[in-house]
C-alpha cells in the first residue's frame, strides 16, 4: 500500500515551453500533496503544499506564476512549469500524505513518488 | 539557514556491523522526525519515524533515537547489509503530516 506514481519520469524540453508533471496516489486518497525539487548532491527542498480543492501554499522564494499547481481530485496533483528555462532543470518529486487512522496511535506520513527528471535545453 | 543538518556526507560500514547515521536540528518546535532512504533518480522511501514525546522507536533492523535536549537524532541499522547502501535523509516537521524539512543526506556504503 501507499504507492505514489509520477509521470513522466523524464522530460527534455526546449526553453520557453511548459511542462506538466502528474502525481498520483494509487491506492489511497490524499487531501494533501507536496512538491519538492532536488538539485544534484543537495537536499530536497519543499516548493509548495497542495490541498485538494483549494489553492496551493508556496514556500518563500518559489514563483507561483511559474510553478502552477492543481489538486483537482483526492488522487491527483499536477505541477506545471511554465516557460521553462535551463535553470529550472532539476529533479522534481511529489509526496502524498497518508493518515492511517486505524493504527493504535495513528500515523501520518508522507509517501514519495519516484520523481521526474526535467532537462530544459 | 539550515534547520536540519546531517554533517557527515558519507559513511562506510562493513556488512554485519552497525551503521549509525546522525542528524542535528536547531528548531525546538519540531515535533516529529523521520528517516528516508533514497536511491539515485528515485523518490525517497519512508523508513521510520519518531514523535518528540518518545526517545526511541524500533522497527526490525532500524532504530531511531531522539535526544531532545541535544536536538539530535540518530538512525541505527543492525546488522548492516549491502542492500542498505543508499543516501539517507533525516527530516523534521512541526507536526505529523506537516511539511518536511530535510537534511542534506548521508550516503551509506555497506561493503560485503
Amino acid at each position: 500500500g501507499a504507492v505514489v506514481s509520477q509521470h513522466p519520469s523524464r522530460v527534455i524540453c526546449k526553453s520557453g515551453t511548459s511542462v506538466k508533471i502528474e502525481c498520483r496516489s494509487l491506492d489511497f486518497q490524499a487531501t494533501t500533496m507536496f512538491w519538492y525539487r532536488q538539485f544534484p548532491k543537495q537536499s530536497l527542498m519543499l516548493m509548495a503544499t497542495s490541498n485538494e480543492g483549494s489553492k496551493a501554499t508556496y514556500e518563500q522564494g518559489v514563483e507561483k506564476d511559474k510553478f502552477l499547481i492543481n489538486h483537482a481530485s483526492l488522487t491527483l496533483s499536477t505541477l506545471t512549469v511554465t516557460s521553462a528555462h535551463p535553470e529550472d532543470s532539476s529533479f522534481y518529486i511529489c509526496s502524498a500524505r497518508l493518515f492511517k487512522v486505524w493504527t493504535s496511535s495513528g500515523t501520518d506520513t508522507q509517501y514519495f513518488g519516484p520523481g521526474t527528471r526535467l532537462t530544459v535545453l | 539557514d539550515q534547520q536540519v543538518k546531517q554533517n557527515s556526507p558519507s559513511l562506510s560500514v562493513q556488512e554485519g556491523r552497525i551503521s549509525i547515521l546522525n542528524c542535528d536540528y536547531t528548531n525546538s518546535m519540531f515535533d516529529y522526525f523521520l528517516w528516508y532512504k533514497k536511491y539515485p533518480a528515485e523518490g525517497p522511501t519512508f523508513l521510520i519515524s519518531i514523535s518528540s514525546i518518545k526517545d526511541k522507536n524500533e522497527d526490525g533492523r532500524f532504530t531511531v533515537f531522539l535526544n531532545k535536549s541535544a536536538k539530535h537524532l540518530s538512525l541505527h541499522i543492525v546488522p548492516s547489509q549491502p542492500g542498505d547502501s543508499a543516501v539517507y535523509f533525516c527530516a523534521a516537521a512541526y507536526n505529523q503530516g506537516g511539511k518536511l524539512i530535510f537534511g542534506q543526506g548521508t550516503e551509506l556504503s555497506v561493503k560485503p
